[in-house]
């Protein structure tokens, strides 16, 4: 079946340093890649998404980048600060009603930024 | 424009109870989904109701089970509850319109913590 991993699992960096999450999927229909951020007793929350038509996107401090040949995608946080510790989601999905439009989730990254 | 709502915040049952999770959608997303989270855990898909119909789900018991509303609100119940069962349920919603978009993205509520004693 369909598998999204994602790597690390836990990650502390400095503040002011750039983080790097890395997610590989299998399902090759996948076209809609979402990074989702959850905090504390929260939700999870959308902060960027790409398409397979896109290589990169970019949005302030957060990027993501995809390599549909290699089935990768990952997502760069640069100049890190206390308030980006969290715990990000990457996500895979193919769009299509027929296809349930699921959305399949990598198990998490557990980041932490030193002051 | 208000989020994706759930209530209770908080649910504490015991062994064999049943359990009633509720969910009300962004205004104009007519798909409701649910994700389990146990701790320490990622999210595991459990069930996607659109239109009023249940249209997909998860590797679950069928002790697990909901409905979607005509007002496209949504309720999960859980049977029979056993000490696995506590987790984070979290509720997300989306316009559905049979293709993704990020307009189409799933926004998800605060959760609900299910504790079973």
């Amino acid at each position: 079946g369909e598998n999204v991993e994602q790597h690390p699992s836990t990650l502390s960096v400095q503040e002011g340093d750039s983080a790097v999450i890395k997610c590989t999927y299998s399902d090759s229909a996948s076209n809609y890649f979402p990074w989702y951020k959850q905090e504390l007793g929260k939700g999870p929350q959308l902060i960027i998404d790409i398409r397979s038509n896109v290589g990169e996107k970019k949005d302030q401090r957060i990027a993501v980048t995809l390599n549909k040949t290699a089935k990768h995608f990952s997502l760069h946080i640069t100049e890190t600060q206390p308030e980006d510790s969290a715990v990000y989601f990457c996500a895979a999905a193919d769009s299509g009603y027929s296809s349930a439009s699921k959305i399949i989730f990598g198990s998490g990254t557990r980041l932490s930024i030193r002051p | 424009e208000a989020g994706v709502t759930q209530s209770p915040t908080h649910l504490i049952k015991t062994r064999g109870q049943q359990a009633t999770l509720r969910c009300s959608p962004i205004s104009g997303h007519t798909s409701v989904y649910w994700y389990q989270q146990a701790l320490g855990l990622g999210l595991q898909f459990l069930l996607w109701y659109d239109e009023g119909e249940e249209r997909n789900r998860g590797n679950f018991p069928p002790r697990f089970s909901g409905r979607q509303f005509p007002n496209y609100s949504s309720e999960l119940n859980v049977n029979a509850l056993e000490l696995e069962d506590s987790a984070l349920y979290l509720c997300a919603s989306r316009k559905d319109r049979g293709d993704l978009s990020s307009e189409d993205t799933q926004y998800f509520g605060p959760g609900t913590r299910l504790t079973v004693l």
